[in-house]
């Protein structure tokens, strides 16, 4: 069944560590997108990309990185976590020229303390 | 003022009314118009999606489109309990193929 895959479902972790957040879809979409949402709040775009080696930096600033070496793979690194980077981190993908149909996975909720 | 606003509620709605989410947007260059549904500590899932002028329905749900007047709707006919979540709006604009989204709309179904 083609789906979306995000892992960790939740991340509890001390500052300074270093986290990757997975994030694999099976569906052969080349857009994939990194959104930031906490409580009650609007989501926040802080990575896309359009295929394999494009990444690009969304609307919201963010100390995170992201990588796109295969189509369905598409990995978010913090290099050293925050209490700041404490929130809800979700994976979406889409079809080019789908116009944005965004395929959700379940989201990992990250906490720094 | 934000390019995508709507109304954060909650709105509450009887059982078996029709419920009616507004958005407005704030371009005149935008292109295609989604309706995402989130519910509580879960991701969201495109229930809608409009492209021209006019109506588009789907089960219990129509999206209305007025591109003049910059806004754009859903209605929810029947509604149930298992409606109550957040509905997100959502616009792409030319030239610009990423989705803005609003802050969404909380919906309560009162039983």
């Amino acid at each position: 069944e083609a789906d979306i895959y995000q892992t960790p479902r939740y991340l509890v972790i001390g500052t300074g560590k270093k986290i990757t957040l997975e994030c694999s879809q099976t569906m052969g979409h080349d857009k994939m997108y990194w959104y930031q949402q906490d409580p009650g709040m609007e989501l926040h775009l802080i990575h896309y990309s359009y295929g394999v080696n494009s990444t690009e930096k969304g609307d919201l600033s963010s100390e995170s990185t992201v990588s796109r070496i295969r189509t369905e793979h598409f990995p978010l690194t913090l290099e050293s976590a925050r209490p700041s980077h404490t929130s809800q981190y979700l994976c979406a993908s889409s079809e080019w020229g789908g116009n944005e149909k965004l395929f959700f996975g379940s989201g990992t909720q990250l906490s720094v303390l | 003022q934000k390019e995508v606003e709507q109304n954060s509620g909650p709105l509450s709605v009887p059982e078996g009314a029709i419920a009616s989410l507004n958005c407005t947007y704030s371009d005149r260059g935008s292109q295609s118009f989604f309706w995402y549904r989130q519910y509580s500590g879960k991701s969201p899932e495109l229930i809608m999606f409009i492209y021209s002028n006019g109506d588009k329905e789907d089960g219990r749900f129509t999206a209305q489109l007025n591109k003049a007047s910059q806004y754009v709707s859903l209605l929810i006919r029947d509604s149930q309990p298992s409606d109550s979540a957040t509905y997100l709006c959502a616009v792409i604009y030319f030239g610009n193929e990423k989705l803005t989204f609003g802050t969404g709309t909380r919906l309560t179904i009162i039983p």
